[in-house]
C-alpha cells in the first residue's frame, strides 16, 4: 500500500505564474482533503472532494484557486497567479468514507513564491 | 465559528522530563484526534478519542478526553529526542467534514 502520494515535493514558482499540486489517495479511497499549512501554524481546512464531485470547498480562497478529483487521476490543486502570501505547506489526506477518521496524509507539496 | 485552542505554543524540557499539552474547544466534540509532525514531515495520526472522561495509553503517552468534551491532554513521560515534533489537536468540523486543527505545542527536548 503506497499511501497517499503527493508531488512534487517542493515547488518553486514566481509571482504571477501557475501552481499545480498533485495528490493520488489511498488505493481504494474516493475522499481527498486538502489542508494548508503557514510556517508555525495549525493545518487549515480548504477542501473537500469525491470522485468527480466538489463537496465542500468552503475553506479554499474564492479567487485564484480550484481543486478537481477526476474520475481518472489524482487530485489537482491548481493556483493561478501566485503571490507571495500562498507560500505554505500543502498537505492532501484520503479516506475511503465519509465521516471523522484518523488521516492518513501525504508528504506535502511545500510552495515557496518568489 | 468553531475553535481548538492549544497551550502551550513551544515547550523546552531536558531529555528525561515529562511533558503535556493542553487542548481545548470553544464547542462540544464528538471525538478529538491527536497528530504528531516532526520537523520538515507531515502529520502522523496518532489516536483518536471520542468517548467523555476517556483514557488512552500508547507507550509512554496518555491521551485523555474530558468529560465535557471539549478539552483533551496528551502527556508524555519520560521524553526522548525521538519525541522532538510538534503535536496537533483536531476536532470535527461543526456540521461539516474535515476537521479543525489547534495551532499545535512544538516539543524542543534538549540532551
Amino acid at each position: 500500500n503506497a499511501g497517499v502520494m503527493q508531488n512534487p515535493r517542493h515547488l518553486v514558482r514566481r509571482r504571477g505564474q501557475e501552481a499545480r499540486l498533485r495528490c493520488s489517495p489511498m488505493k481504494g479511497h474516493s475522499h481527498v482533503y486538502w489542508y494548508r499549512q503557514l510556517p508555525e501554524e495549525g493545518l487549515k481546512f480548504m477542501v473537500y472532494l469525491q470522485k468527480e464531485n466538489i463537496i465542500d470547498e468552503s475553506g479554499m480562497p474564492k479567487e485564484r484557486f480550484s481543486a478537481e478529483f477526476p474520475k481518472e487521476g489524482p487530485s489537482i490543486l491548481r493556483i493561478q497567479q501566485v503571490v507571495r502570501g500562498d507560500s505554505a505547506a500543502y498537505f492532501c489526506a484520503s479516506s475511503p468514507t465519509t465521516g471523522t477518521y484518523g488521516y492518513t496524509f501525504g508528504s506535502g507539496t511545500r510552495l515557496t513564491v518568489v | 465559528g468553531q475553535q481548538v485552542m492549544q497551550i502551550p505554543q513551544y515547550q523546552h524540557v531536558q531529555e528525561g522530563e515529562d511533558f503535556t499539552t493542553y487542548c481545548n474547544s470553544s464547542t462540544t466534540l464528538s471525538n478529538i484526534q491527536w497528530y504528531k509532525q516532526r520537523p520538515g514531515g507531515h502529520p502522523v495520526f496518532l489516536i483518536q478519542l471520542v468517548k467523555s472522561g476517556e483514557v488512552k495509553k500508547q507507550k509512554r503517552l496518555t491521551f485523555q478526553f474530558g468529560e465535557a468534551k471539549k478539552n483533551s491532554s496528551l502527556h508524555i513521560t519520560a521524553t526522548q529526542t525521538t519525541d522532538v515534533g510538534t503535536y496537533f489537536c483536531a476536532g470535527p468540523r461543526g456540521g461539516a467534514d474535515g476537521l479543525t486543527f489547534g495551532k499545535g505545542t512544538h516539543l524542543i527536548i534538549q540532551p
